[in-house]
């Protein structure tokens, strides 16, 4: 069964580096997306990206954050100064794009983000 | 906000059915009730989604009240993989707002 991959598992990275998490979405779906949940506390919506570009963002969402879809199949999150308080998981998902109602997403299994 | 309302545990005996409600009184017409779950820190699994008919597939059953205003998630045979965080959630847009949700533990 197609699923959604994420890699790395886990990355560590000192507080102001640059950080890119990958995404590999199922192959035919056409919306992707980036939640975050940090330890303890809910799953977050950080943003959504259709048609190559940011459909919906969260207030989260700052300019410290960035996604893009570099080639066909990858979908990266790259946040540009890491802080304290973006240690958490983050979990890539996707959905065929077929309706917002009806449109079913489908989580990776997340990358455990450490900023020390 | 998260439009829907959990409780925050349950316990159910291996081989049971797990019956886990929902309340979503502010729920509108044409929005739909999905069913994610959680195991450990791991990706949220999807389970079941629908609109006002009861669902079913391989995983669960769900059943919408006819005013739509609750849900109950049923797992009929409950193991213990069953063991997770069981989100209720009422489509608003794209984002998908998860709650605190319901700590389901199967016990043997």
């Amino acid at each position: 069964e197609p699923e959604v991959t994420q890699t790395p598992s886990h990355q560590v990275t000192q507080m102001g580096q640059e950080v890119i998490l990958r995404c590999v979405p199922i192959s035919n779906h056409l919306y992707f997306y980036w939640y975050r949940q940090i330890l303890g506390q809910k799953v977050e919506f950080l943003v959504s990206f259709y048609n190559n570009e940011i459909s919906e963002k969260s207030e989260i969402f700052d300019d410290q954050f960035s996604v893009e879809r570099p080639d066909g199949s990858n979908f990266t999150l790259k946040i540009r100064s890491t802080k304290l308080e973006d240690s958490a998981m983050y979990f890539c998902a996707s959905s065929e794009g077929r309706g917002t109602f009806t449109d079913t997403q489908y989580f990776g299994p997340g990358t455990r983000l450490t900023v020390l | 906000d998260a439009k829907t309302t959990q409780p925050p545990s349950m316990d159910c005996a291996e081989g049971r059915a797990a019956n886990l409600p929902c309340n979503h009184s502010t729920i509108s017409g044409n929005e739909y009730v999905y069913w994610y779950r959680q195991i450990h820190s791991q990706g949220p699994q999807y389970i079941i989604h629908g609109l006002k008919n009861n669902e079913t597939n391989e995983m669960a059953s769900l059943i919408i009240t006819e005013d739509r205003k609750s849900s109950t998630l049923i797992l009929p045979h409950a193991t213990l993989r069953d063991t997770a965080v069981y989100y209720c959630i009422v489509r608003v847009n794209n984002d998908m707002r998860f709650g605190a949700g319901t700590r389901l533990t199967v016990k043997p």
